[in-house]
Order: structure tokens, then sequence, then C-alpha cells
């Protein structure tokens, strides 16, 4: 059974940073296509980054484009994400999708809280 | 950048037929753009439902398909159940290394 288990969500003040870890459980996950999805509160989903099995590619959502940076440590089976300069819009439950082929055919985790506030 | 519009809301009876749509500004969309649908109950993450216009991903009843409709990706439910009450995201690919999710369904089944 696939997990995807995110942390390092936190209670941060606008112009601060986050590290979001996400450990994976189940799945080659040298093999795996990895994205980062989130979700204000109240609101739909949005598609933030992406990042290829070798890491080779990666990709990211042109409003979001300079503050964020997704990495991946194969051996350990994670997922990062890197974000600074965060601002309120940032308030977010930040999750960890991925699977074999393509991202998005994948599992979802349960989600970790980014809350910007001064 | 393009929108990716979907139904704000729909309802359906027990056992009707439904179908959700997918659409994005000033194009048709097709198989290329990958289509996928997603299923979120409250309090819950999404799960995948559909990836690739019409594969479903394991486990999802096969009450629930995907097909190109165009000029837009749809969502149809054959047989709605009260489970099915949800709000349902759909993504597509629009190139470049850019995916975008559209705005969301709410499903009423009543």
């Amino acid at each position: 059974q696939v997990q995807m288990v995110e942390s390092g969500g936190d209670l941060v003040k606008p112009g601060g940073f986050l590290r979001l870890t996400c450990t994976v459980s189940g799945l080659a996950f040298s093999e795996a296509y990895m994205s980062w999805v989130r979700q204000a509160p109240g609101k739909g989903l949005e598609w933030i980054a992406y990042m290829t099995p070798s890491g080779r590619n990666i990709y990211y959502a042109a409003s979001l484009q300079g503050r964020l940076s997704i990495s991946r440590d194969n051996a350990k089976k994670s997922l990062y994400l890197h974000m600074n300069s965060l601002t309120v819009e940032d308030t977010a439950l930040y999750y960890c999708v991925g699977g074999l082929g393509s991202w998005y055919s994948g599992s979802w985790g349960q989600g970790t809280l980014v809350t910007v506030s001064s | 950048q393009p929108v990716v519009t979907q139904e704000p809301s729909l309802s359906v009876s027990p056992g009707g037929t439904v179908t959700l749509t997918c659409g994005v500004t000033s194009r048709s969309v097709s198989t290329s753009y990958n289509p996928s649908w997603f299923q979120q109950s409250p309090g819950q993450p999404p799960r995948t439902l559909i990836h690739s216009t019409n594969i479903r991903s394991s486990g999802v009843p096969d009450r629930f398909s995907g097909s190109i409709l165009s000029p837009k990706a749809a969502l149809t439910i054959t047989g709605a159940q009260t489970d099915d009450d949800s709000h349902y995201y759909c993504l597509l690919y629009l190139g470049g290394g850019v995916w975008v999710f559209g705005g969301g369904t709410k499903l009423t089944v009543l």
C-alpha cells in the first residue's frame, strides 16, 4: 500500500520560509514522478511544482517561480519543497502527490498545513 | 495563462447519470491534455479517479468513466450513489511543463 506522509507545516511569519518533506513508502520512489499541490482554506486545488524520477526535469507554477525549490533524495525516499518570501496567500494545505508513469495517476498524502500570519 | 473551466455545481438523483465537463478558454481539449479527474470529500485529501482521459485508477468503481466530448473533457457517473456527493476537480496539461486544475464542481446527490 502506497503511503505519502507530509511534514514540516507550521505557523510562519510573512516574509519567512518553509521546508516541507514528503516521505514515501510502498512505491518504487526512484521511479516515481512527483508533484506538490496546495489547497487554500475553502478553495480549490493548485499544482505548484513537479519533478521527474531522476530530478533532471523540474517545473514550477509561473505564479510562484523564483520562490520555490523542489528536490528529492531517492535513497531516503523523500521529496522536499522549499518556499521563501511567504505571504498570507501561501496559507494552505500542501499535498505530496506521485506515481509511476505520471504524478497525477498516483497517490496523495494527507497534507501538511502551512499558516502564514503575523 | 488559459483558464480551466468546470461547472461550479451540479446535482443528480440517486441511480441517475451525470456528466461533469472540463474545458479550457480559447482551446479545444484533446487527449494530449491528459485530462485527469479527482474526487475530494469534506476533510479528506483528493483521490485520483481517472487519468490520461479514460484510465480508471485502482479501486475506482466502473460507474466512473472519462472521455472527450469535444471541445471538453468529461467525467460521467452512471448510477450515482450517495457516496458520490463530493467535490470533483479536473486537471489539464497545458504543455511546457504546466498543469492547471479546474475550479472544481460540487456534485450533490439527492
